[in-house]
């Protein structure tokens, strides 16, 4: 079974910082996905930025970038130049690859608040 | 890219009665959707994984005569609450699996009075 841990519950930036959110995993897989989801106060569910396992570039979309250490089991999102549209909650989720029916399995989240 | 409508948004009903969240995906072909319940300020909870035209798989702990999953196209999948009581209140969101990964529903806010 897969774990995801975030250890940060809560967090704060002020608004054009930069800030990094953390998130370890823990499987048994060799081939797998990696996601970061924003989750506003809207509740609606975003796709932040996607890495696949096998890839050992370092996904990035736009402002947001990620940190992803495959062997150390880490997969940290950097968010720069933060804006006060950033904040919300933030899921890391994995999904190990090879089928369309695998599920997610989600990090307990960090809120992230920019501030003026 | 990948649309994925779920109805209602909200709803409250009465304790005892029953209540039916649609998710529909818009654009593409969904073989297999995903039903989460939402905490205030906490994760995701995995509740049943539907495949068209077969049986839920529900997650230990999930009750399968109280929260029923139909997917009967490859577009729909609807769960319903049966007998809703109180502790039934909560967020419910649904993914459904295409071509463009995972795309999640807007959710539902369920209120049982």
């Amino acid at each position: 079974a897969q774990t995801v841990t975030q250890s940060q519950p809560e967090m704060s930036v002020q608004e054009a910082e930069t800030v990094t959110l953390s998130c370890t995993y823990d499987t048994s897989e060799s081939n797998y996905y990696l996601f970061w989801y924003k989750q506003p106060p809207s509740r609606q569910m975003i796709l932040v930025i996607r890495q696949e396992a096998y890839k050992q570039q370092n996904a990035t979309e736009n402002r947001f970038s990620v940190n992803f250490q495959k062997a150390a089991k880490s997969f940290s999102l950097k968010i720069s130049d933060s804006q006060l549209g950033d904040t919300a909650m933030y899921f890391c989720a994995f999904m190990k690859s090879g089928g369309s029916n695998y599920k997610l399995t989600f990090g307990k989240g960090t809120l992230l608040t920019v501030n003026p | 890219g990948a649309v994925v409508s779920q109805h209602p948004s909200r709803v409250i009903c009465k304790s005892g009665t029953s209540v039916k969240i649609e998710c529909r995906s818009l654009d593409f072909q969904a073989t297999t959707m995903f039903w989460y319940r939402q905490f205030p300020k906490k994760s995701l909870m995995l509740m049943a994984t539907s495949n068209e035209g077969s049986k839920a798989t529900y997650e230990q702990g999930v009750e399968k005569d109280k929260f029923l999953i139909n997917h009967a196209s490859l577009t729909l999948s609807t769960l319903t609450v049966t007998s809703a009581h109180p502790e039934d209140s909560s967020f419910y969101i649904c993914s459904a699996s295409g071509v463009y990964g995972y795309t999640f529903g807007s959710g539902t806010r369920l209120t049982v009075v």
